[in-house]
């Protein structure tokens, strides 16, 4: 079966620097991998997905991912943080379309002044 | 866009109780729905797949008997948590395939809070 990792719990950036999330999934071949955003009591939103294609997604908000075959990644980067990106970050990974999502554990981002 | 109505988006019930959620989509039709179940600063944990006109698939370990599910339509699908216990408190969250292809988006509910006394 497959499953996402994300190693950090909390990340800690001030306003105006750079941020990268990590994602690590396991799964035998290419999946269908996804990040979604929550801010508290609401419910997802996703930020960008890799089906195939350039390995470098855009999303909205000015977030981007990468997709890394060889190290089985697929890290969420934003150039410049601003104090509205605070809140839950979710990887995802989908593995036959038809089915559910398994989802990491997520990475609580906080945005200090 | 897309859009994914959940019902309520919080309810308080006594424990024994049964309460359900509803999960509707408001302009397409979705023959899939996936509800999922976060417990407090944890990940969420897809519970089963509602597929319209027949009976939901359940993840291991989840009680199909306790989460009952119904999609009885191509725009709503309900969760019934019956006999309703404290351990039962958590946020379900539901989510739509806003397409036939098995790569169309995924829509999410903005979720319900369910509390337990």
């Amino acid at each position: 079966a497959q499953s996402v990792t994300q190693p950090d719990i909390h990340i800690t950036v001030s306003e105006g620097a750079s941020l990268e999330l990590r994602c690590n999934y396991s799964y035998g071949a290419t999946p269908y991998l996804f990040w979604y955003v929550q801010s508290p009591g609401q419910g997802l939103q996703l930020l960008l997905k890799y089906f195939s294609g350039d390995t470098l997604v855009q999303g909205i908000k000015g977030f981007e991912a990468e997709f890394k075959r060889s190290q089985s990644s697929f890290n969420l980067r934003k150039p410049s943080v601003h104090w509205s990106d605070a809140a839950e970050y979710f990887c995802a990974v989908g593995v036959g379309g038809a089915d559910g999502l398994t989802f990491g554990k997520g990475t609580h981002l906080i945005i200090q002044p | 866009g897309a859009v994914v109505s959940q019902h309520p988006s919080w309810v308080i019930c006594k424990s024994g109780t049964s309460v359900k959620i509803e999960c509707r989509s408001l302009d397409f039709q979705a023959t899939t729905m996936f509800w999922y179940r976060q417990f407090p600063k944890q990940s969420l944990m897809l519970m089963a797949t509602s597929n319209e006109g027949s009976k939901a698939t359940y993840e291991q370990g989840v009680e199909k008997d306790k989460f009952l599910i119904n999609h009885a339509s191509l725009t709503l699908s309900t969760l019934t948590v019956t006999s309703a216990h404290p351990e039962d408190s958590s946020f379900y969250i539901c989510s739509a395939r806003g397409g036939p292809s098995n790569n169309s988006p995924l829509h999410f509910g903005n979720g319900t809070r369910l509390t337990v006394t």
